[in-house]
């Protein structure tokens, strides 16, 4: 069975940093590309970025919201996933998703729908 | 405000049929495949339709997706009162270099 857990989450203040990290088990990690998507309270859905697996380069791409301030990162050997969260502003307020893509067809763009998602994790920036 | 537009609530009576549109532009929709996601109250999202009309295995046939050019639209038929949900269209914008959701609708039964 594919889970994902989020861990990491929490108060912070203004200005400080946390990383996420999103465990995984039930499949094969480095196949697959990772997602960070958040969701402020009451709000919608909010694509933060995605790490591709290592034989698509393992290159990282990021909402303009949070590019320069985040970045993810993943370790194969461990199956974990992490979001390095630095200079927190207040409305980074939010549930962060971890996710994973699904290939049930060929895309030729590259881009595959999210197909599990963790349970997610607080964040709650606030002086 | 969101890259993809779609109406902030539907309702409809038990056993009817509710659409939700989501309006994008050519460099989302107009360029890849649209994905429907449903939120239930308190949950994590869950992928309800891929590839603009594909259901995933374990999803009722009452849901059902299409496309045209920078629009897409979800219909529910034989609504139920666990579909009360959230529910956001995505795509990858091609402008943006990310993926856009809309504001979600919140289905009420």
């Amino acid at each position: 069975e594919v889970q994902l857990v989020e861990s990491g989450g929490g108060l912070v203040q203004p200005g400080r940093s946390l990383r996420l990290s999103c465990t995984t088990s039930g499949f094969t990690f480095g196949d697959y590309t990772m997602n960070w998507v958040r969701q402020a309270p009451g709000k919608g859905l909010e694509w933060v970025g995605f790490i591709r697996s290592r034989p698509y380069g393992g290159t990282t791409e990021y909402a303009a919201s949070v590019k320069a301030r985040f970045t993810i990162s993943r370790d194969d050997s461990k199956s974990i996933a992490y979001l390095q969260m630095n200079s927190l502003k207040t409305e980074d307020t939010a549930v962060y998703y971890c996710s994973r893509e699904e290939y049930l067809y060929y895309d030729s763009s590259g881009y595959y729908p999210l197909g599990h998602w963790g349970q997610g994790t607080l964040v709650t920036v606030s002086p | 405000q969101s890259v993809l537009t779609q109406p902030p609530s539907a309702s409809e009576t038990p056993g009817q049929r509710v659409t939700i549109s989501c309006s994008g532009s050519s460099s989302n929709i107009g360029s890849h495949t649209v994905t429907w996601y449903q939120q239930l109250p308190g949950t994590a999202p869950k992928l309800l339709i891929y590839s603009n009309n594909q259901r995933p295995s374990g999803v009722p046939d009452r849901f059902s997706g299409s496309k045209s050019v920078t629009s897409a639209s979800l219909a529910i038929s034989g609504l139920q009162s666990e579909d009360e949900a959230d529910y956001y269209c995505a795509a990858w914008d091609d402008s943006l270099n990310a993926w856009v959701f809309g504001g979600g609708t919140k289905v009420t039964v």
